[in-house]
């Protein structure tokens, strides 16, 4: 069974901080990573997109690494600004059969960052 | 580009009762794919449409249903309401090839009371 597992489940920083959100997956077969932001009572907003042969991404102050023989990835966030509180959301997607239009979701890290 | 479209933004319906969720996809994204938010459960996939066919189904009862038109647009359909079904119901549209990524919907907050 495929799971997706964030630490921490939360996190509390002060503004202008770099900070670091993980992802682990236990199928390491995986198609693409996307990390994903969600505000209160809102939808999913994409972050970033990791396909299975790249080892990293960036936009802006963001960096996603991704790493398939630990299962791991990581999200990178420098000079965090209140602006950036959410909850962030990891996502696993597979090829085919079972697996077709599927991501499976880490239980996300609620992050505040405090002026 | 205009984004997912879903509608309406919030219903509250009753118990046994019957609702439709619709989501409009990104123009020339032929793959919608449907999940249920809870906080006790995080997000859990419903089904996935490709070209009016589903091609993925997730672990719910068969009172979760759903279909695709012919110009992507996809509706969900959920019968017998319960009070458990309360939750935000997202769709994600892509181009169905499994490495595009996925665009969400604000989602539809329903409250069954």
């Amino acid at each position: 069974k495929q799971e997706v597992t964030q630490i921490p489940a939360a996190l509390s920083v002060p503004e202008g901080e770099n900070l670091v959100l993980n992802c682990s997956f236990t199928d390491s077969a995986i198609y693409n990573l996307q990390w994903f932001r969600q505000d209160p009572g809102k939808g999913l907003t994409s972050l970033l997109l990791i396909q299975s042969s790249q080892r990293e991404q960036t936009s802006g102050r963001l960096n996603a690494s991704l790493d398939k023989s630990s299962g791991r990835s990581t999200l990178y966030i420098a000079a965090s600004q209140p602006g950036d509180s959410a909850t962030y959301l990891c996502a696993d997607s597979h090829a085919g059969g079972t697996s077709y239009g599927k991501l499976t979701f880490g239980q996300g890290t609620i992050l505040t960052v405090h002026p | 580009k205009a984004g997912v479209t879903q509608t309406p933004r919030y219903l509250i319906k009753t118990r046994g009762q019957q609702v439709t969720l619709s989501c409009s996809p990104i123009s020339g994204h032929r793959s919608v794919s449907w999940y249920q938010q809870t906080p006790g459960q995080g997000l859990q996939f419903l089904f996935e449409y490709f070209s009016e066919t589903q091609r993925n189904k997730g672990n719910f009862p068969g009172r979760f249903s759903g279909r695709q038109f012919s110009n992507s647009r996809s509706e969900m359909n959920v019968s017998t309401l319960e009070l458990g079904d309360s939750a935000l119901y997202l769709c994600a549209s892509s181009l169905g090839l499994g490495s595009d990524g996925y665009t969400f919907g604000s989602g539809t907050r329903l409250t069954v009371v």
